[in-house]
């Protein structure tokens, strides 16, 4: 079954701290894996996508890593700010005929970050 | 930049009602998509459309339906509308397989 689980649910952290959301997935045929930030009432913007060759991909502040092996992702944010406030949402991408890929969408972590 | 444009941000609607959802996006994209987000739930498809007139059912597309009559709009319909399709949508695009682009949500509630 395809299938992507994000942990943790939700996570509050100071300001100017870093943190960790990880992501296992089960996609096949297996594509890429994508990362995107949903800030409230918002639709979800794109951060990173990486493909199977990639290990680790960085967006400023925001650095995404990948292990083909075990089939788990993370994304670290550096130095968070109150802007990071948001959901994050990890999604992997099942490889499609006829130009249509599959997105496997997660639950989301949700992050606040507090001053 | 790429802009997905979702026409109506809230909706409140009567059960049994009619509702139309519409989607333009400004990139000529060949894909666009419609998905649910409900809380604790990944977003889920509804239907996409990879050309004009050309339509396929995502995972749920019971009580929806779609229109594409033009490349840069994508209709999402609910037939009649019903408490369970409280929820907010998301209409997105693409260009083949990169990077999907969302609009801002469009909020229903149905009462």
């Amino acid at each position: 079954k395809n299938q992507v689980e994000q942990s943790p649910q939700s996570l509050i952290i100071l300001e100017g701290k870093n943190c960790t959301l990880q992501c296992n997935y089960t996609v096949s045929p297996f594509s890429n894996l994508r990362w995107y930030k949903q800030d409230t009432g918002r639709g979800p913007v794109s951060l990173t996508i990486m493909t199977f060759s990639e290990n680790t991909k960085s967006n400023g502040r925001y650095t995404a890593t990948l292990d083909a092996d075990t089939k788990q992702s993370s994304l670290h944010i550096t130095a968070s700010q109150l802007s990071d406030s948001a959901s994050y949402i990890c999604v992997g991408v099942r490889g499609g005929a006829g130009g249509y890929n599959k997105l496997i969408f997660g639950a989301g972590t949700r992050l606040a970050v507090h001053p | 930049d790429v802009k997905v444009t979702q026409s109506s941000r809230y909706l409140v609607k009567r059960t049994g009602e009619k509702v139309f959802l519409e989607c333009v996006q400004d990139m000529d994209h060949e894909n666009m998509f419609w998905y649910r987000q409900d809380p604790g739930l990944g977003l889920r498809l509804i239907y996409f459309s990879y050309d004009v007139k050309m339509k396929e059912k995502g995972d749920i597309p019971e009580g929806y339906s779609v229109s594409r009559e033009k490349k840069e709009r994508f209709s999402l319909i609910l037939e009649s509308a019903s408490t369970n399709q409280t929820s907010m949508y998301l209409c997105a695009s693409s260009f083949e397989g990169n990077t999907i682009y969302f609009g801002e949500g469009s909020w229903l509630t149905v009462v």
